[in-house]
């Protein structure tokens, strides 16, 4: 039984540059997550996926942030034209539905992102 | 909105000693509760949670955590620290009947001295 994977787990990207980030979920989990991690800071909510169907997104989530989940898989989450406030740990879990029927939110170890 | 407040951004104990983490909630409506741990350069594992039941919820690692409605609280404690509990701990709380998304406290890390 695999974890939720993320990749990369390190990234330093100039200025201006355009990141991604792959997540690929616990199998057979509907539900995917993506979250944003500061140093000293709690993940903070970015975007959710139900299968592939993106039905929440945060005011974090500017114009310059997009996440896709194509046919209910794996999921990207894009950065373009970085700026350094974007550094962060950038997390993605998944879970079997519904978080607090009994279902687990289960964690990656995250993607950290490097601004210079 | 649900939020959560993690009392003290650190926590030093001693090993062996006591640990206590605090966590207080604000929602409306009865909510869903968790403590999850992260290590260095790692996400989060889950350590417990509450969703309805029993107040008193035991979770991995010796942790356990009491939901205190009264008081709007989710304090995590282990009798015994061991100096394997060293990492930054965070509580989410879930508002049942929205989307289920957890929203999480500040964190706390716990130092375990020898």
């Amino acid at each position: 039984d695999t974890g939720v994977s993320q990749d990369p787990r390190h990234k330093i990207t100039k200025r201006g540059q355009n990141v991604t980030f792959r997540c690929d979920p616990i199998s057979e989990h509907n539900r995917l997550y993506w979250y944003r991690q500061t140093l000293g800071q709690g993940p903070e909510f970015l975007t959710y996926f139900q299968n592939e169907a993106q039905l929440e997104k945060s005011r974090l989530l500017s114009d310059r942030f997009s996440a896709e989940r194509p046919k209910g898989s794996f999921s990207t989450l894009e950065i373009q034209r970085t700026e350094q406030g974007d550094s962060a740990m950038y997390l993605c879990a998944s879970s079997l539905g519904k978080t607090g029927f009994g279902n687990t939110i289960y964690f990656g170890e995250g993607s950290w992102l490097t601004v210079v | 909105a649900q939020s959560v407040t993690q009392l003290g951004s650190h926590v030093s104990v001693s090993e062996g000693a006591l640990v206590l983490l605090r966590c207080n909630y604000s929602s409306s409506v009865p909510p869903y509760l968790f403590w999850y741990v992260q290590y260095p350069n790692q996400g989060l594992q889950l350590l417990l949670k509450y969703t309805t039941g029993a107040t008193l919820v035991k979770g991995i690692n010796g942790f356990e955590a009491e939901f205190k409605k009264s008081e709007t609280s989710f304090h995590l404690t282990k009798p015994s620290a061991h100096m394997s509990d060293a990492a930054e701990y965070f509580c989410a709380v879930i508002r049942s009947g929205g989307s289920y998304i957890p929203t999480f406290g500040r964190g706390t890390s716990l130092i375990v001295h020898p």
